[in-house]
């Protein structure tokens, strides 16, 4: 069965310091893995995607995420938080077209 | 690019009438669009999936005949919640497939069934 894990309800982060939040997926074959974001009453906002080729992807705003086969997790990531990157973050895995699997979320706070 | 609109974006209305929500596919064809409803502080869940021309596919626990879902062409998809009552209220949000296989959501449309 396809799961996606988002082991943490919030992240807290000071402003200008680096964020991580964390995506772990299970699937059998190969996955497609997506990022997205979403502000208060809001839709969700595409941020990046995986799909094939390089493990490294970068997205919207500055974020990045890391496909790792082996640990099978695809955590995104940027260098420098903003105030404005406080939202609610999504995690989602599909194989091929297939309906798209969400993690619980994660809630990202950045202080300034 | 790849924007997807949905309207209204609020509704309110009264017990036992029906709503229609129409997501649009504004700069893209999307052969195939999906509607979610999310309960707050909680995730999205898939109610069906949408495709041109034909019959949605509801997942499970899904009522079809409560949620007629109608995909005209390949940029318009509506949901109708009909004899709606209070435990419909939510928030429902589309989203529709580009070519390159992302799926792209519209800003939600909250309804409240008084």
């Amino acid at each position: 069965a396809q799961s996606v894990a988002q082991p943490e309800d919030q992240v807290n982060v000071a402003e200008g310091n680096p964020l991580t939040v964390k995506c772990t997926y299970s699937v059998s074959g190969n996955p497609y893995l997506f990022w997205y974001v979403q502000y208060p009453n809001r839709g969700l906002q595409f941020l990046l995607k995986y799909i094939t080729g390089d493990n490294l992807v970068k997205g919207s705003y500055g974020f990045e995420a890391e496909f790792n086969k082996s640990q099978t997790s695809f955590h995104l990531k940027k260098p420098s938080a903003l105030v404005s990157d406080s939202a609610l973050y999504f995690c989602a895995l599909r194989r091929s077209y297939n309906k798209l699997i969400f993690g619980a979320g994660t809630r990202l706070a950045v202080h300034p | 690019g790849a924007v997807v609109s949905q309207h209204p974006s609020w509704v309110i209305c009264k017990s036992g009438t029906s709503v229609k929500i129409e997501c649009r596919s504004l700069d893209f064809q999307a052969t195939t669009m999906f509607w979610y409803r999310q309960f707050p502080k909680q995730s999205l869940m898939l109610m069906a999936t949408s495709n041109e021309g034909s019959k949605a596919t509801y997942e499970q626990g899904v009522e079809k005949d409560k949620f007629l879902i109608n995909h005209a062409s390949l940029t318009l998809s509506t949901l109708t919640v009909t004899s709606a009552h209070p435990e419909d209220s939510s928030f429902y949000i589309c989203s529709a497939r580009d070519r390159r296989s992302v799926e792209f959501f519209g800003p939600g449309t909250r309804l409240t069934v008084l």
